[in-house]
């Protein structure tokens, strides 16, 4: 099936420092790729969602500024944590979608720990 | 907006036996209903899915069957396995994203 990864699959950084979030398709373009973010015993929430060469759109609330996306090719999408902060720490997963119909199949990542001190 | 709800866990269950995980949305129009499975260490995975009312969804055991008339998707599974304990999310999509519940872990023991 297809392949998603995730890199890193942790990260601990100090407060005021900017992380980077790696996802890539390994087998298959992604149109589309999707970031989530997931706080503990609560559900995915959709963070963002980027077409491959344009700008991302954001969901209410998100901060566009603080977690910059870019989509700059069919395979890889990163997700960038700039001036993290604690209350940044969770669990942060991408999906892929390939195609451009909206039914299709998303495929997600393993997750990346992200944990500011 | 949308919405999914999904009973809390953790459930846990000896091997062999019923399985079921409650799930209700609240969606407008008709949404397609899924169930995800996140293994430890894992991502998400795509269990099952309906697309129209009256669906029924189904893979290695499990199944769901999307009532629209309750608005609900209920996952069930007549025997289940260690190898099922996971992480079960049920989610909708409309318009190309995902809502998803708060997750379900289940712990299958020997």
């Amino acid at each position: 099936g297809a392949v998603v990864s995730q890199h890193p699959s942790w990260v601990i950084c100090k407060s005021g420092t900017s992380v980077k979030i790696e996802c890539r398709s390994l087998d298959f373009q992604a149109t589309t790729m999707f970031w989530y973010r997931q706080f503990p015993k609560q559900s995915l929430m959709l963070m963002a969602t980027s077409n491959e060469g344009s700008k991302a759109t954001y969901e209410q609330g998100v901060e566009k500024d603080k977690f910059l996306i870019n989509h700059a090719s069919l395979t890889l999408s990163t997700l960038t944590v700039t001036s993290a902060h604690p209350e940044d720490s969770s669990f942060y997963i991408c999906s892929a979608r390939p195609g451009t119909s909206g039914d299709n199949e998303q495929f997600f990542g393993p997750g990346t720990r992200l944990t500011v001190l | 907006g949308n919405s999914v709800t999904q009973m809390e866990g953790p459930v846990t269950l000896s091997e062999e036996a019923f399985l079921t995980i409650n799930c209700t949305y609240t969606a407008t129009g008709y949404p397609s209903l899924f169930w995800y499975v996140q293994y430890p260490g894992e991502g998400l995975q795509l269990l099952l899915k309906a697309t129209k009312a009256d669906d029924k969804g189904s893979n290695k055991g499990f199944e769901a069957t999307y009532r629209k008339e309750t608005t609900s998707f209920h996952l069930e599974k007549g025997s289940v396995q260690v190898s099922d304990s996971a992480v079960y999310f049920c989610a909708l999509t409309q318009w190309g994203k995902l809502t998803f519940g708060t997750g379900t872990q289940l712990k299958v023991e020997l």
